[in-house]
């Protein structure tokens, strides 16, 4: 069974501009939900979508956001880059809510440098 | 807003040595808590506590919650190298703003010397 993918694994980008990133649950799971991990602030939600809708959100500004399709398959897009949002972003699955479920898959991650 | 601190922050022992780490929360209303390794840097599930006082294990490891006192502690017996790695402890709130969420602590290193 394959795990949870995400790309790009490692991207370059400055200040302004915007970046999409993607991820790709384990085949029948309908929850997938994003963290922000840096070694000042360690792991931080981001947000969870199930079913195409966003069931919760984190305490980040609006230049994040995302979305999931039908297929389950969501992305994550950062507008406006600031150095501060250089970070390993992981996407993980579940089965049902994360909140219940409490067994999340986490993908490899993205690395984002911000330059 | 929801808080986890998890001590020690970093830890280094030798194979063979009896490990415990410790997390400590603040949530509303509390659902679970959830245990998870990170070695390189997908973390993989270990644990989740919804009860006080219920040892859950497996293998070398266990974890026990106090709901009373509002912490956890995660047991390591006979440690290898192969336990390197960060350990962490997060909260998921079930009413609120907290409804929902994971909160994790900022994670303990163990680093395992042969």
């Amino acid at each position: 069974k394959a795990g949870v993918t995400q790309t790009p694994r490692y991207l370059i980008k400055t200040r302004g501009q915007q970046v999409t990133l993607s991820c790709s649950p384990i085949s029948g799971h309908r929850s997938v939900s994003w963290y922000q991990q840096t070694p000042g602030q360690g792991l931080q939600f981001l947000f969870e979508y199930f079913s195409e809708t966003q069931r919760n959100k984190g305490n980040f500004p609006g230049r994040f956001s995302g979305r999931q399709f039908s297929n389950s398959r969501s992305e994550m897009n950062v507008s406006t880059l600031e150095l501060g949002d250089s970070a390993l972003y992981l996407c993980a699955s579940s089965l049902g809510l994360a909140g219940y479920t409490g067994e999340l898959f986490f993908g490899e991650g993205s690395r984002l440098t911000v330059l | 807003e929801d808080k986890v601190v998890q001590s020690p922050l970093s830890l280094v022992v030798h194979e063979g040595d009896t490990v415990t780490l410790n997390c400590s929360y603040e949530v509303t209303n509390f659902r679970s808590l959830l245990w998870y390794k990170q070695e390189k840097k997908a973390p993989t599930f270990l644990f989740m506590l919804t009860s006080s006082g219920i040892e859950k294990k497996s293998g070398r490891l266990s974890s026990i919650l106090d709901k009373k006192e509002l912490f956890s502690i995660l047991n390591i017996t006979a440690t290898q190298t192969g336990d390197s790695a960060i350990y962490l402890c997060a909260v998921v709130g079930a009413g609120g703003t907290s409804y929902g969420k994971l909160t994790f602590g900022q994670g303990t290193i163990l680093t395992v010397h042969p």
